[in-house]
């Protein structure tokens, strides 16, 4: 079974300029989620989609992040404009249902090291 | 909010030793989960254990076992017979029930050594 894939694995780029970044979850896993992780510190949600609904964008910076699901297959992040602070490695995981009583295991992806100069 | 606090950022023990991490967290609720992740340089989170807080049994895996004291909020991992390639940094991580969502707890970079 192939795991979740991310590209790019790295990226660099200034201040102020804009990036992308695009997360494959495994087949089947309806529930997707984006964290960030900043050096030193554990990860930290950003949005959680089911399907192609969001469940939860509480601790998203909407002001230069955004993030879509499209088809509630694949899902890209977005941030316009970057900042320094926004260098980070960002955390694409997934699984099979979200919102539920029983636990669903989440399943992470090898991530994209975004440095921001 | 939820809070999950690990005070050891650096262990280093040597290789077939038993090492353990602590974690604490804070939370109202009574029912939810626990977890220890695994993240190696290649920097993909892998899970290493999970426990119910309704099950007061401490979970199991191998030479990867935790002690659980919900009254205290304290969930520590112990790696017996640590091997070369435990070397990682480990997370502690709370999820409530039926949020779905991970709080992971700053890290413990560990280091076996030869």
């Amino acid at each position: 079974e192939a795991g979740v894939a991310q590209s790019p694995r790295y990226k660099i780029i200034e201040k102020r300029q804009s990036v992308a970044f695009w997360c494959n979850p495994i087949s089947g896993h309806a529930t997707l989620y984006w964290y960030q992780q900043i050096l030193g510190q554990g990860p930290k949600l950003l949005i959680q989609f089911q399907n192609n609904g969001v469940v939860d964008d509480s601790q998203l910076p909407k002001d230069r992040f955004s993030a879509e699901r499209l088809k509630g297959v694949d899902s890209t992040l977005k941030i316009q404009p970057a900042k320094l602070e926004d260098s980070a490695v960002y955390l694409c995981a997934s699984s099979l249902v979200g919102q539920q009583i029983t636990y669903n295991e989440q399943f992470f992806g090898p991530g994209t090291r975004l440095t921001v100069l | 909010a939820q809070t999950v606090t690990q005070s050891q950022p650096e262990m280093s023990v040597q290789e077939a030793e038993t090492v353990t991490l602590s974690c604490t967290y804070d939370t109202s609720e009574n029912n939810y989960y626990l977890f220890w992740y695994k993240q190696p340089p290649s920097r993909q989170m892998i899970l290493v254990i999970r426990q119910e807080a309704y099950k007061q049994q401490n979970a199991t895996e191998n030479r990867f076992s935790v002690n659980f004291q919900k009254a205290a909020k304290s969930f520590s991992l112990k790696i017996s017979d640590s091997q070369l390639g435990d070397t990682a940094m480990y997370f502690c991580a709370f999820m409530g029930q039926g949020a779905q969502k991970l709080v992971f707890g700053q890290g413990t970079r560990l280091t076996i050594n030869p």
